[in-house]
């Protein structure tokens, strides 16, 4: 299958910086991606989409300022989660797709820590 | 409440046949996934079916599709340890749709 991968994987950062998190489709063009976050034990919660060269999509409740998205290439996205507070820890997991194919590929995650 | 639905936990023995079920509220719903994420680690696509089949098997795997009462369920044949994980249930209604995963523990 496709491969996406994500990176860091995990990172630990001071309360008030900022962390960038990417999201690369190595071996197709991921003309949509999508960005989540899962809480530990629980399922995925769809943050943003985006699609390459337009501005992220975001879901309710999702602040556009807090969490960054850049989608400049077909094989790039990334998360920049803005001035980072402990809340912020999570586990973020970013999804790349083809157009309108049905396969979904997901990256491997990287686990937030603010301090 | 949830689009999708999944229990949450699942416990079987080594050997034994896992049965993780999935129902679903839209009937346009078009390809019906099963990922799987290991802790710590992103979902992995382990199969996918699309709604005009009842049944697609790989190897260990077989998923069945009833689409009249939009149920959704994933069996796994001589169950292993490897497979302990959390299986996710996913619908693409236009948007992808996650169930809240079932937790498969496999003991020895």
């Amino acid at each position: 299958g496709a491969v996406v991968s994500q990176h860091p994987s995990w990172v630990i950062c001071k309360s008030g910086t900022s962390v960038k998190i990417e999201c690369r489709s190595l071996d197709f063009q991921a003309t949509t991606m999508f960005w989540y976050r899962q809480f530990p034990k629980q399922s995925l919660m769809l943050m943003a989409t985006s699609n390459e060269g337009s501005k992220a999509t975001y879901e309710q409740g999702v602040e556009k300022d807090k969490f960054l998205i850049n989608h400049a290439s077909l094989t790039l996205s990334t998360l920049t989660v803005t001035s980072a507070h402990p809340e912020d820890s999570s586990f973020y997991i970013c999804s790349a797709r083809w157009l309108k194919n049905e396969k979904l590929f997901f990256g491997s995650g990287t686990q937030l820590s603010v301090l | 409440g949830e689009d999708v639905e999944q229990s949450l936990f699942l416990s079987v023995r080594e050997g034994d046949s896992s049965v993780i079920n999935c129902t679903y509220t839209d009937s346009s719903s078009t390809y019906l996934y099963w990922y799987k994420q290991e802790p710590g680690a992103g979902l992995q696509l382990l199969t996918y079916i699309f709604s005009n089949m009842d049944m697609k098997q790989d190897q260990r795997l077989t998923v069945l599709l009833n689409k009249k009462d939009k149920h959704l369920s994933l069996r796994i044949a001589d169950t292993q340890t490897g497979d302990s994980a959390i299986y996710f249930c996913v619908v693409l209604e236009g948007d992808m749709r996650f169930g809240a995963g079932t937790r498969l523990t496999v003991k020895p």
